[in-house]
């Protein structure tokens, strides 16, 4: 059974930072994986979607690499903003029709 | 840019009762799903809908639950006999194919009382 994990659960930055987001998933057999966005009592935002067979995507400031043999991926912010604060989620699409997500990491960007 | 739309966006209920909840998908995407989120905990899928009939479902996804596409445009999620334990936020989720990339509605918000 699919799980994954994402550390840490929340993180705290000052503006301009750049940080890194973990994502882990217990088993690599996957078909691809998808880094979202949510704001508090909001829907979910795509950000970045990497095929199985791709490394890595890249949209704007954001950077997601994917390591699919060692069950890892990241998302990479650089230079954060205060509206980047949101709950970030990862999610990963294995056999079957359905996405696993993980809890997600809250990410606070202070002025 | 296109967008799923969800009704309502919020619903309150009391325990028993029946629930409909809506989505409109993206005109040209052929896969539909339904996720809940309850408060705190991880997003969880319900079922997956292609082709007019359902792909997939969870062990969650029980005989309460039930989906349809009625009218080629909208797609539902009926839950028949509400329990506290269903207050959640529900989202819809739709994609052009099996391996594409997933957008989801706002959500809509059911609190069972």
């Amino acid at each position: 059974k699919q799980e994954v994990t994402q550390i840490p659960a929340a993180l705290s930055v000052p503006e301009g930072e750049n940080l890194v987001l973990n994502c882990s998933f217990t088993d690599s057999a996957i078909y691809n994986l998808q880094w979202f966005r949510q704001d508090p009592g909001k829907g979910l935002t795509s950000l970045l979607l990497i095929q199985s067979s791709q490394r890595e995507q890249t949209s704007g400031r954001l950077n997601a690499s994917l390591d699919k043999s060692s069950g890892r991926s990241t998302l990479y912010i650089a230079a954060s903003q205060p509206g980047d604060s949101a709950t970030y989620l990862c999610a990963v699409k294995g056999g079957s029709e359905k996405l696993v997500f993980g809890k997600g990491t809250k990410l606070t960007v202070n002025p | 840019e296109p967008e799923v739309t969800q009704t309502p966006s919020h619903q309150v209920t009391q325990m028993g009762q029946e629930v409909i909840l809506r989505c409109v998908p993206i005109s040209n995407h052929l896969y539909f799903y339904w996720y809940r989120q309850i408060l705190g905990q991880k997003v969880e899928f319900l079922v997956s809908f292609y082709n007019n009939e359902i792909s997939e479902k969870s062990e969650i996804f029980d005989d309460q639950f039930s989906v349809e596409r009625p009218d080629g445009s909208n797609f539902t999620l009926k839950i028949r006999s509400t329990k506290l334990e269903d207050s959640a936020m529900y989202f819809c989720a739709t994609n052009t194919g099996y391996d594409g990339e997933l957008f989801f509605g706002e959500g809509s918000r059911l609190t069972v009382l």
